[in-house]
């Protein structure tokens, strides 16, 4: 089946950095960019930034430039995203997601993964 | 950045009602422009893609249109699976970024 799933909740306190993993299934890892999402509580959605499966080539929205590294793993096909330097404001759930080919539209969804950050 | 505006940002409709929703870009995306369907709890899902293509099994009912800076989502007959709040996207260029989101609500 194709999909993508997401490490467990975090809780975690303000300077501290957090590591999500994603782990795709059923489709081939390398074709395709993979974005991460974040949505605050009862708020928007918010890119964050992408990685290439293939090259590990990655593109960091600037609000996250320094703070935020994305990286890959292709023997198990799964994807990380780490983000250092937690401030509360960063409590929210954190979506991977596929880019189609066609017009990197987000095809393929997480089931999200909620990180709090609590002193 | 390109900036995407959504309006209205909530509305309330009636199964059965014709609904629109539209989005605006702040700068010309061509046809790169696609829409999500999100309802509470629950990770986004695609519904359209590069303006107008239908994502593998969402319903007909669902349908988009324009180009360069102003664009439409519609449902055609509203029905109670359709209460959700809906957002834009562009993928033009980066940063990516979304619309505000439209809440769509039972009447």
């Amino acid at each position: 089946q194709v999909q993508l799933v997401q490490s467990g909740a975090e809780v975690k306190k303000p300077g501290a950095s957090v590591k999500v993993s994603c782990k795709a299934f059923g489709y081939t890892f390398s074709g395709y960019y993979m974005h991460w999402v974040r949505q605050a509580p009862g708020q928007g959605l918010e890119w964050m930034g992408w990685i290439s499966a293939k090259s590990g080539g990655t593109n960091y929205a600037q609000k996250f430039q320094g703070r935020v590294t994305m990286t890959r793993d292709t023997s198990i096909s799964t994807v990380y995203m780490e983000v250092s330097w937690l401030r509360s404001d960063d409590t929210a759930v954190y979506y991977c997601v596929r880019g189609n080919r066609v017009y990197d539209a987000f095809d393929l969804w997480g089931q999200g993964t909620t990180v709090t950050v609590s002193s | 950045d390109i900036q995407m505006t959504q309006s209205p940002s909530s509305l309330s409709a009636s199964v059965g009602d014709r609904v629109t929703i539209t989005c605006r870009a702040s700068q010309s995306i061509s046809n790169y422009l696609n829409w999500y369907q999100q309802k509470p709890g629950k990770a986004p899902k695609l519904l359209i893609y590069g303006v107008s293509s239908l994502q593998s099994g969402v319903p007909s009912r669902f349908s988009g249109s324009g180009s360069g800076t102003d664009f439409t989502l519609t449902i055609s007959s509203l029905q109670p699976e359709d209460f959700a709040t809906y957002y834009c996207q562009q993928s033009s260029s980066v940063p990516r970024t979304f619309g505000q989101g439209t809440n769509v609500e039972i009447k």
